[in-house]
């Protein structure tokens, strides 16, 4: 089957920086997404992957290791409008996007 | 208008009863998308279209229905709605389909309650 893991959950403090994982399993890979989600809101694109490497976007960054089957986010000078849920989404071989149950980021003052 | 726009915003329905939920974009994309979001759960891919005309089934189909009769009008039935079905529904678009890289723009969703 088809498989996108995320930590449920993860807390940080303003200011500093958090590292949100994305491991997954799936028949194919044509790229790798993340999106944004604001409670009660629509996700919005953030950032996109399909070779292996670090791509860098302001305060966010994301990486992708193909082989490994393996992702992450990561947000640097956090701030209060960070808190939302963050979406791991994989196109597979039919080019439909696979999502993750996604990861709610609390940050603290 | 600019962007997705889905109606109803929310909507309470009994169980048996038929619902359409509407989408409409006016970004002239060829591909559109509808999904669920359930708690605990990824999206969901219920049904897609890469062009007018043409549609597809995604992971989770049953129960829902969809015409593409234009570009910018991505309708989803509910035939004969259960509770199961309860759910938030979010339709999306991207310039194309397919092998084509591009990102996927959202609605702001429908949320639908079957009691």
């Amino acid at each position: 089957g088809q498989n996108i893991d995320q930590p449920t959950e993860m807390t940080a403090t303003e200011g500093a920086i958090v590292q949100i994982n994305c491991t997954y399993q799936t028949s194919g890979f044509n790229g790798l997404f993340w999106y944004q989600q604001h409670a009660g809101e629509a996700p919005t694109f953030l950032s996109y992957n399909v070779l292996d490497g670090l791509e860098e976007k302001g305060r966010f960054s994301s990486f992708l290791s193909r082989s490994k089957g393996y992702s992450y986010l990561l947000l640097k000078e956090l701030q209060m409008k960070d808190s939302a849920s963050y979406l791991c989404a994989v196109r597979d071989s039919n080019y439909q996007l696979i999502w993750g149950a996604g990861t709610k980021l609390i940050i603290k003052p | 208008i600019a962007g997705i726009t889905q109606a109803p915003t929310s909507q309470i329905l009994a169980a048996g009863r038929r619902m359409t939920l509407r989408c409409t974009q006016d970004m002239r994309h060829n591909a559109m998308y509808w999904y669920r979001q359930d708690l605990g759960l990824g999206l969901r891919l219920i049904h897609y279209s890469n062009t007018a005309g043409t549609t597809g089934k995604g992971e989770v189909p049953d129960g829902y229905s969809v015409s593409r009769a234009n570009t910018d009008d991505f309708p989803l039935t509910l035939a004969s709605a259960v509770p199961s079905q309860t759910s938030v529904y979010f339709c999306a678009s991207s310039e194309s389909g397919g092998e084509a890289y591009n990102e996927q723009f959202f609605g702001p969703g429908t949320r639908l309650t079957v009691l």
